[in-house]
């Protein structure tokens, strides 16, 4: 299957700082990039839809001066968490889908704990 | 608006047999798909029905009805390394994934 990589895997930061996170497909280039924030014992929750070259979507309630996402390239996605917050901290996933098909599977990032101190 | 119900934690005897219920109501509908999670890691696709019937792969295998809104995940022959979150997801009409709670599998020796 297609590979979603995710950088870095983990990260401590001080509040107020800021924190990037890349998500790269490797094999394929991926037409949209997802972003998800996962608390602990609970399910994915979807923030962004992002297509290349275009401004990402956000859902309902999330920020979006707050976690900045650049989709630069059909092979990368960028989260920033601005002015991060202890409760920003979460393990924060990306995905990867190849297009529109009927079989629109989603290819996913390892993850990114952040921790913010 | 959108729902995805699957139970919250099952538990099963190594060797034995579990199936996992996920029931949907979603605005359209494009596909099912099944993700495994193991603590701390992301998810791993399973599974994806999107016609009515039973799809098989090895050990596991995935069921589909579509005027029912329900899709069962059926694992075989358990094993301990299966002991996991499994994650009952649906595509709707934007081709946007609607994602279930997951259902914790705790496999007993």
């Amino acid at each position: 299957g297609a590979v979603v990589s995710q950088h870095p895997s983990r990260v401590i930061c001080k509040s107020g700082t800021s924190v990037k996170i890349e998500c790269r497909s490797l094999d394929f280039q991926a037409t949209t990039m997802f972003w998800y924030r996962q608390f602990p014992k609970q399910s994915l929750m979807l923030m962004a839809t992002s297509n290349e070259g275009s401004k990402a979507t956000y859902e309902q309630g999330v920020e979006k001066d707050k976690f900045l996402i650049n989709h630069a390239s059909l092979t990368l996605s960028t989260l920033t968490v601005t002015s991060a917050h202890p409760e920003d901290s979460s393990f924060y996933i990306c995905s990867a889908r190849l297009g529109l098909a009927d079989y629109n599977e989603q290819f996913f990032g390892p993850g990114t704990r952040l921790t913010v101190l | 608006g959108q729902n995805i119900d699957q139970p919250t934690e099952m538990t099963a005897t190594e060797g034995a047999i579990v199936q996992i219920n996920c029931t949907y109501q979603t605005s359209g509908f494009n596909g099912l798909f099944w993700y495994q999670q193991h603590a701390g890691e992301a998810p791993t696709f399973l599974s994806y029905n999107v016609l009515d019937g039973l799809e098989e792969k090895g050990r596991f295998s995935s069921f589909l009805s579509r005027s029912k809104g329900y899709s069962y995940l059926l694992l075989k022959e358990l094993q301990m390394k299966d002991s996991a979150s499994y994650l009952c997801a649906v595509s709707d009409s934007n081709y946007q994934l609607i994602w279930g709670a997951g259902t914790k599998l705790i496999i007993k020796p």
